[in-house]
C-alpha cells in the first residue's frame, strides 16, 4: 500500500464548479500536512497547509480527518487558471523533516 | 526574497559523463532536499542536508550519484557516469523550522542523457 494515496483522475470540470480532492495516508504518526499544486513542467509549489480543525484561502477549504487518515481539498467556482495537479503531502516528524508526495490528481478546469 | 536558484535549468549530456547539478536554498532555511521526478515514479526524495550535514541518502540510487552541501549557501548533485535512465527533472528544496518545515522547491533541472 502506497503511503500517500490520491484519487488519480484525472477531473475535467467547467468553469465555476466546486470540486474535491481526496488523500488517504498510512502513517499514523504523521503530523503535517500540505497541500502542493504543480503546474505542467514546473515545479511544485505550497498551495495550504492544513490543520486539524480544517482551514480555508480564498477558494480552497483544506480539512484533516485524523481518526480516518484522510485529507481533503474542495475548490470553490473553479477558474482556468486552476487547473494543474494536485499534490497531497504528509510530513512525519520525529527525527526526519522528510515529505511524502502522493502521485497527484490532475485538474482541467474547461471554459 | 529570491526563492531556491537551481542552475543550469537545461542539461543534455551524453553517457558516460559527469553532470553537476547545482542549488542555493533560501537563506535562512536549514533544511535542504534533492528530488528527483518522471513520469513513471512521481516524485522521489533523493537525500536531504539539515544544517549541511547529509542525514538521510537512502532514496540515491546508487553509487553515480553524490552530493554536498559545502555550506549553508550551497550544495552540489553530481552523477558520473550518467546514464539514459538518469534522464528526469531534478528539484531542490529548503525549508525552515521557522516555517513549519513547509518546503519551497527551486524551478528544477531538466537533465537528459543521450
Amino acid at each position: 500500500r502506497k503511503e500517500v494515496e490520491q484519487d488519480p483522475g484525472p477531473f475535467n470540470v467547467p468553469e465555476g464548479a466546486t470540486v474535491a480532492f481526496n488523500c488517504t495516508y498510512s502513517n499514523s504518526a504523521s503530523q503535517s500536512f500540505f497541500w502542493y499544486r504543480q503546474d505542467c513542467r514546473k515545479e511544485p509549489k505550497l498551495l495550504m497547509s492544513v490543520y486539524s480543525s480544517g482551514n480555508e484561502d480564498g477558494r480552497f477549504t483544506a480539512q484533516l480527518n485524523r481518526a480516518s487518515q484522510y485529507i481533503s481539498l474542495l475548490i470553490r467556482d473553479s477558474k482556468l487558471s486552476d487547473s494543474a495537479t494536485y499534490l497531497c503531502v504528509v510530513n512525519d516528524w520525529g527525527s526526519a523533516r522528510q515529505l511524502t508526495f502522493g502521485s497527484g490528481t490532475q485538474l482541467t478546469v474547461l471554459p | 526574497d529570491a526563492g531556491v536558484i537551481q542552475s543550469p535549468r537545461h542539461e543534455v549530456t551524453e553517457m558516460g559523463q559527469e553532470v553537476t547539478l547545482r542549488c542555493k536554498p533560501i537563506s535562512g532555511h536549514d533544511y535542504l532536499f534533492w528530488y528527483r521526478q518522471t513520469m513513471m515514479r512521481g516524485l522521489e526524495l533523493l537525500i536531504y542536508f539539515n544544517n549541511n550535514v547529509p542525514i538521510d541518502d537512502s532514496g540515491m540510487p546508487e553509487d553515480r550519484f553524490s552530493a554536498k552541501m559545502p555550506n549553508a549557501s550551497f550544495s552540489t548533485l553530481k552523477i558520473q557516469p550518467s546514464e539514459p535512465r538518469d534522464s528526469a527533472v531534478y528539484f531542490c528544496a529548503s525549508s525552515s523550522r521557522d516555517r513549519s518545515y513547509e518546503q519551497y522547491f527551486g524551478p528544477g533541472t531538466r537533465l537528459t542523457v543521450t
